[in-house]
């Protein structure tokens, strides 16, 4: 089945640094790729939609200059998440959709800790 | 605008039962419905779909789910609980033959009892 990778799996950060979160399609083309976040004991709520070779569409309440979205190929989205504060730990959750219609697939997701 | 409600943020059963978790949708559009597991610290995996044509789906784990568009429900039932099967899932609707993303239900976490 199609794999969708997250790396890294988990991060520690101290506060006012920046994180880079990668996500990728191993085996398949992925012209647009989703971002969620996952409180403890909570739901996925989507961040924003990631388009190869255009600008994120951002939900509402999300701060696009926070949380930098790059989809620079098929198979390669990033999530920066700038000058991170404790608030902003959470588990960040991709998504893959795979261009072929063959449906949507989850990457294992990435703890980010702030200190 | 769409929405999804799972009844119930936890369930519990013993092994062997049966377990039924809710999920019921909103849509002002033919939906596309999903129910997704989740163990600690990992992402989502698909248990199954119904996009259209047969309204029961069977999907991995002996997992399976009925549309009822009469009653906006999309409920998931295995007819016996193994002790593997605790985690938390995750109902999901899209609009149908979109390409739009999944809209969650806050999910409902599923313990077994031996």
């Amino acid at each position: 089945g199609a794999v969708v990778s997250q790396h890294p799996s988990w991060v520690i950060c101290k506060s006012g640094t920046s994180v880079k979160i990668e996500c990728r399609s191993l085996d398949f083309q992925a012209t647009t790729m989703f971002w969620y976040r996952q409180f403890p004991k909570q739901s996925l709520m989507l961040m924003a939609t990631s388009n190869e070779g255009s600008k994120a569409t951002y939900e509402q309440g999300v701060e696009k200059d926070k949380f930098l979205i790059n989809h620079a190929s098929l198979t390669l989205s990033t999530l920066t998440v700038t000058s991170a504060h404790p608030e902003d730990s959470s588990f960040y959750i991709c998504s893959a959709r795979d261009s072929s219609g063959g449906g949507q697939f989850f990457g294992p997701g990435t703890r980010l800790t702030v200190l | 605008a769409q929405s999804v409600t799972q009844l119930g943020s936890h369930v519990s059963v013993s092994e062997g039962a049966l377990v039924l978790l809710r999920c019921n949708y909103s849509s002002s559009v033919p939906p596309y419905l999903f129910w997704y597991v989740q163990y600690p610290n990992q992402g989502l995996q698909l248990l199954l779909k119904y996009t259209t044509g047969a309204t029961l789906v069977k999907g991995i784990n002996g997992f399976e789910a009925e549309f009822k568009k009469s009653e906006t429900s999309f409920h998931l039932t295995k007819p016996s609980a193994h002790m593997s099967d605790a985690a938390e899932y995750f109902c999901a609707v899209s609009r149908a033959g979109s390409q739009g993303n999944l809209i969650f239900g806050k999910g409902t976490k599923l313990s077994v009892k031996p």
